[in-house]
């Protein structure tokens, strides 16, 4: 089956720091790829879509500026977390589509702790 | 390992009919089990959640549940509409916040 990959698995960073985190679709090309975001005891919610070569659309309450998503190929994505604080630690996970497929294909996740 | 089953692969019901879904799990040291909403094309829309020292959670016409001792847990939507089509997920979360989904199973309600 399709594989998608993140990088990297787990991240520590002082906070005021940026962390770029990556989403890659190992066999297949993702016309677009999604971000989802874990806190402690409650569920994942969707972040921000990302198709390729557009900008993101961004869920309420998700901000664009914290929160920088590039899209640049159909093989990878990348969450940049600009001035991580504290309250961004979570964990961080991407999917993947791939062109006229209904299929999600999900990344193992970023664990994200800003000390 | 943690392993997520779910049956029905795929579900077609007319209008008006209550269903279960079903999802069962191997690993019973479940931190909490959570089912998802699919729509083609679009992000997971989270359903609802349920940790580990809960036995189910409703919200609206769905209603989950979860037994850990048989490793089962069951999404009953009451009173299906057409808009409820869509494939459902459900998935197993560890205590570090990793999930392993079940391949879902797609829901065709007609009117």
């Amino acid at each position: 089956g399709a594989v998608v990959s993140q990088h990297p698995s787990r991240v520590i960073c002082k906070s005021g720091t940026s962390v770029k985190i990556e989403c890659r679709s190992l066999d297949f090309q993702a016309t677009t790829m999604f971000w989802y975001r874990q806190f402690p005891k409650q569920s994942l919610m969707l972040m921000a879509t990302s198709n390729e070569g557009s900008k993101a659309t961004y869920e309420q309450g998700v901000e664009k500026d914290k929160f920088l998503i590039n899209h640049a190929s159909l093989t990878l994505s990348t969450l940049t977390v600009t001035s991580a604080h504290p309250e961004d630690s979570s964990f961080y996970i991407c999917s993947a589509l791939a062109r006229d497929q209904e299929t999600q294909y999900f990344g193992p996740g970023t664990r994200l702790l800003v000390l | 390992k943690q392993e997520v089953t779910q049956i029905p692969a795929a579900l077609s019901v007319p209008e008006g009919e209550n269903l279960v879904l079903n999802c069962s799990f191997t690993d019973s040291a479940i931190y909490n089990l959570q089912w998802f909403r699919q729509d083609p094309g679009k992000g997971l829309t989270s359903l609802l959640l349920i940790q580990s020292s809960q036995r189910e959670q409703t919200s609206g016409r769905l209603n989950a549940s979860l037994d850990k001792s048989s490793g089962r847990s069951t999404l009953y939507i009451a009173a299906s509409q057409p808009g409820d089509s869509a494939t459902y997920l459900c998935a197993g979360g560890g205590s570090q916040g990793n999930l392993i989904f079940g391949k879902g199973t797609k829901l065709s309600v007609k009117p």
